[in-house]
Order: C-alpha cells, then sequence, then structure tokens
C-alpha cells in the first residue's frame, strides 16, 4: 500500500494520559498536515511540516500538543495530558510542492482517539 | 478564521437523481476548492477540484459549478448510486499557503433505491 498510513487506527486512553500517533507519508511527498476531525463536523488543519520543518500551528494546536517529522520522513503527534475535548479523529494528509504549485492533498485513514 | 460554508446539511436522493451541494467562501486568496468524498471511518479521499479560472468542471458523474464573482461553488452528482451515499466536503485553499485546507461542515448525502 503506498498510501498515507496512520498508527493505531483507534486509541482509547483515560484522561490526563499522553498519547502519541504515527503518520507515514506517501513517500515521495515533502509535506505533511495534521488536521482534526470531530463528529459531524469538517477536518481542521493544525499544524503542517514542508520536509522536516514545521512552517504553521494552528491556534488550536494548544501547548499540550506537539509535532515532529525529524527526518522529513514519518511525523508523529502527541498530545500531554488527554482532555475528554481532545476526542476527534485525528487525520494526517501529504502532498508534493513548493512555493509555487502542489499536487492534491492524499489522506490517511485517521486516528480516532477516545478520552474516558 | 476564513470559513467555508456549506448546505444542505443532510439531502437524501432517489437513484438516478441529481445531488446539490453548495458552498460559498469569504477569502478572495482562495484559488484552489476540492470536493472530497468520505466514507464512515475513512479518511477524505478527493473527488474533483476546480480552480477559479474556469466556470465548470465535469469527470464523469461528478460536476463543480464555480461563480467566482458571487464566491460560490456547488457539487452536482448525476444519476446518483446507492454507493454514492458517504459525505461530502467542500473545501478551499490559497495554495500560496501550501494548501492548507478549510473545510465545509460535510453534507451527508443518502441515496435511496
Amino acid at each position: 500500500d503506498t498510501g498515507v498510513s496512520q498508527n493505531p487506527r483507534h486509541k482509547i486512553t483515560k484522561r490526563g494520559q499522553n498519547v502519541t500517533f504515527r503518520c507515514d507519508p506517501i513517500s515521495e511527498h515533502n509535506r505533511l498536515y495534521w488536521y482534526r476531525q470531530t463528529l459531524g463536523q469538517g477536518p481542521e488543519f493544525l499544524t503542517y511540516f514542508q520536509n522536516e520543518a514545521q512552517l504553521e500551528k494552528s491556534r488550536l494546536l494548544s501547548d499540550r500538543f506537539s509535532a515532529e517529522r525529524p527526518k522529513g520522513s514519518f511525523s508523529t503527534l502527541e498530545i500531554q495530558r488527554t482532555e475528554q475535548g481532545d476526542s476527534a479523529m485525528y487525520l494526517c494528509a501529504s502532498s508534493l510542492g513548493n512555493l509555487i504549485w502542489d499536487t492534491e492533498a492524499f489522506f490517511g485513514q485517521g486516528t480516532r482517539l477516545t478520552v474516558v | 478564521q476564513q470559513q467555508v460554508k456549506q448546505s444542505p446539511q443532510s439531502l437524501i436522493v432517489q437513484k438516478g437523481g441529481i445531488s446539490i451541494i453548495n458552498c460559498a467562501y469569504e477569502n478572495t486568496a482562495f484559488d484552489y476548492f476540492p470536493w472530497y468524498q468520505q466514507f464512515p471511518g475513512k479518511g477524505p479521499a478527493l473527488l474533483i477540484a476546480i480552480r477559479p479560472d474556469v466556470s465548470e468542471k465535469k469527470e464523469g458523474r461528478f460536476t463543480i459549478s464555480f461563480n467566482k464573482s458571487a464566491k460560490q461553488f456547488s457539487l452536482h452528482i448525476m444519476d446518483s448510486q446507492p454507493g454514492d451515499s458517504a459525505t461530502y466536503f467542500c473545501a478551499a485553499t490559497d495554495t500560496g499557503t501550501a494548501s492548507k485546507l478549510t473545510f465545509g461542515t460535510g453534507t451527508r448525502l443518502q441515496v435511496t433505491l
């Protein structure tokens, strides 16, 4: 499978615990995005990387959230001290682009987080 | 925050009918307007997209109509099929900002037999 891969697919955690999600983008894609989708809503942008550089963070991304893309390949999204409001589907997407153009963004199947 | 407004929230169409979903945007810097289809438990998948230099784009049974002056665009699904039953999201981006997509709130389409 050469698409965007996310792990785990589902995560149930107790409030206050830390969780980490992984995203493996399409191999030649230099851009990687994280979105959050709550039930009945469209995905909301959280952050994006171009290669290993994190270039933009949404104000939705509180200081409990941190994302990394250490070698410009896979990315991790960590949520510390989880809260019930963090329960959502976390989507990763990747694309190939530069300052002038960009390909379409391909999405992974998401990680569904439930905080109990 | 830039918004993309989508309607209706849900839609029921008979098999063979036309499904129409509408979106409106505010940010005139947006220059790429994709539609995504999402099935339960899956990530969104690109269906069709348009840039503002054309007023219509057709791919198979799917057509986007774009009205730049009104800042509106719509998705038409011709000959709707039960397999089209899914949630549809319109989105928009300014490709100068690396395709950071702003999504609508989604339309849940049900195609009945």
